[in-house]
């Protein structure tokens, strides 16, 4: 079984809707991170959480919402897509220690 | 501020040839710095890292020698193989961030049998 596990892995979704990408993960960390990745930029970090009651906005989380339903899930949302916020996502867990060092596959999201 | 600047690509190299890919760094204090891999359509994978000055990270053939005089991190193998075929990206934890990584654009390596 994979470690973490996101879903869906693609998604194509028109202006205006509401998206929500899930993430879960089977290790018991307490420590979940939601990361965005554009051609010729890297990732770049949206919404992190330490544990269920904390959360915290990273580089660019205008747009987006996140939820942590529980230790092992970590949502996030986009309440009105627009296209530019076309892009993979990953949601990511530690190996170990405090880095996030193991990434799940992705959701590639189109937003026409 | 902390930033992470690679050599852009894309790179593409004969099979057996040597590789570098260049990674330098800002930040204050010692941040831990890593490699990524991110194979064609799969996550990224952690590939070597180093977390103090001299720090050699190794894995697969691949090193990288984390120097702090030069504030680089840069990728070597000395034979690469088609399966090495993919984006690597540079990154850093900045000392107290509590292990949130800051990420280079990424390097695309093809590698030509």
């Amino acid at each position: 079984d994979a470690d973490v596990t996101q879903t869906p892995r693609n998604r194509i979704t028109k202006t205006g809707k509401r998206i929500m990408l899930e993430c879960s993960q089977t290790k018991g960390h307490d420590r979940m991170y939601w990361y965005r990745q554009d051609p010729g930029l890297g990732l770049r970090l949206i919404y992190y959480s330490f544990d269920v009651k904390d959360i915290n906005k990273g580089e660019i989380s205008d747009g987006y919402s996140v939820s942590r339903q529980a230790q092992a899930k970590f949502s996030l949302s986009l309440e009105s897509a627009i296209p530019n916020q076309t892009a993979l996502y990953f949601c990511a867990t530690p190996l170990r220690g405090h880095q996030p060092q193991h990434f799940g596959d992705g959701t590639r999201l189109s937003i026409l | 501020g902390n930033s992470v600047t690679q050599m852009e690509g894309p790179v593409t190299l004969s099979e057996e040839a040597f590789l570098t890919i260049n990674c330098t760094y800002t930040a204050t204090g010692y941040p831990s710095l890593f490699w990524y891999v991110q194979y064609p359509g799969e996550g990224l994978q952690l590939l070597l890292k180093a977390t103090k000055a001299d720090d050699k990270g190794s894995n697969k053939g691949f090193e990288a020698t984390y120097r702090k005089e030069t504030t680089s991190f840069h990728l070597e193998k000395g034979s690469v193989q088609v399966s090495d075929s993919a984006v690597y990206f540079c990154a850093l934890s900045p000392l107290g961030s509590q292990g949130n990584l800051i990420f280079g654009k990424g390097t695309k390596l093809s590698v030509k049998p």
